[in-house]
């Protein structure tokens, strides 16, 4: 199976400051990866599929890069509702992960 | 709107089995892959199972293959996760979710425990 690392696992930011997570697969999977937030108690919400799409709805301050096996996650003006957990999902064939995850809150 | 809304979590001992439902409403189910995502208790989440539109193909994650099976009933807009020979490392919050590559509808999830 792919896996996937994710860093930092944890940041504390300002209110307004730019934020960045990147994500790293073990091989190769093209721009199948997907980014979602998660705040406490709820269910995942999805932010960016394959690598760089923001889903509709979502505010245009997040956004997503990267292809092969190197991703970038970035908040651009980090917002008090943003304080959650973010994961990026990989698809391979028939399989699927997750990373680890980054908690994000404010300093 | 789209509504996923899980049930069947309880308190089941070690070796004991359960069965999860999910239903589906706002969307035409039997157009989409579906898939269940578990969460342990303070930690990450995990791909388990998923099954495409019309439930003739169906994968899982290797830490439940030959205990847990999908399946889905495209007359009642519901999707099944059966879970047997359930071990304490099964404790988690299991979510069903739509879609192919990615999800993009989550339902709120139903906690299932694992314990004596």
């Amino acid at each position: 199976d792919i896996q996937m690392t994710q860093s930092p696992s944890s940041l504390s930011a300002s209110v307004g400051d730019r934020v960045t997570i990147t994500c790293q697969a073990s091989q190769d999977i093209s721009n199948y990866l997907n980014w979602y937030q998660q705040k406490p108690g709820k269910a995942p919400k999805l932010l960016i599929y394959d690598a760089s799409n923001l889903e509709t709805g979502v505010p245009s301050r997040f956004s997503g890069s990267g292809s092969g096996t190197d991703f970038t996650f970035t908040i651009s003006s980090l917002q008090p509702e943003d304080i959650a957990t973010y994961y990026c999902q990989q698809y391979d064939n028939l399989r699927i992960t997750f990373g680890p995850g980054t908690k994000v809150d404010i300093k | 709107e789209v509504q996923l809304v899980e049930s069947g979590g309880g308190l089941v001992q070690p070796g004991g089995s359960l069965r999860l439902s999910c239903a589906a409403s706002g969307f035409t189910f039997s157009s989409y892959w579906m898939h269940w995502v578990r969460q342990a208790p303070g930690k990450g989440l995990v791909w388990v199972s998923r099954i495409n539109s019309d439930g003739s193909s169906t994968s899982y994650a290797d830490s439940v293959k030959g205990r847990f099976t999908i399946s889905r009933d495209n007359a009642k807009n519901t999707l099944y996760l059966q879970m047997n020979s359930l071990r304490a490392e099964d404790t988690a919050v299991y979510y069903c979710a739509t879609g192919a590559y990615y999800f993009d509808y989550w339902g709120q999830g139903t906690l299932v425990t694992v314990s004596s």
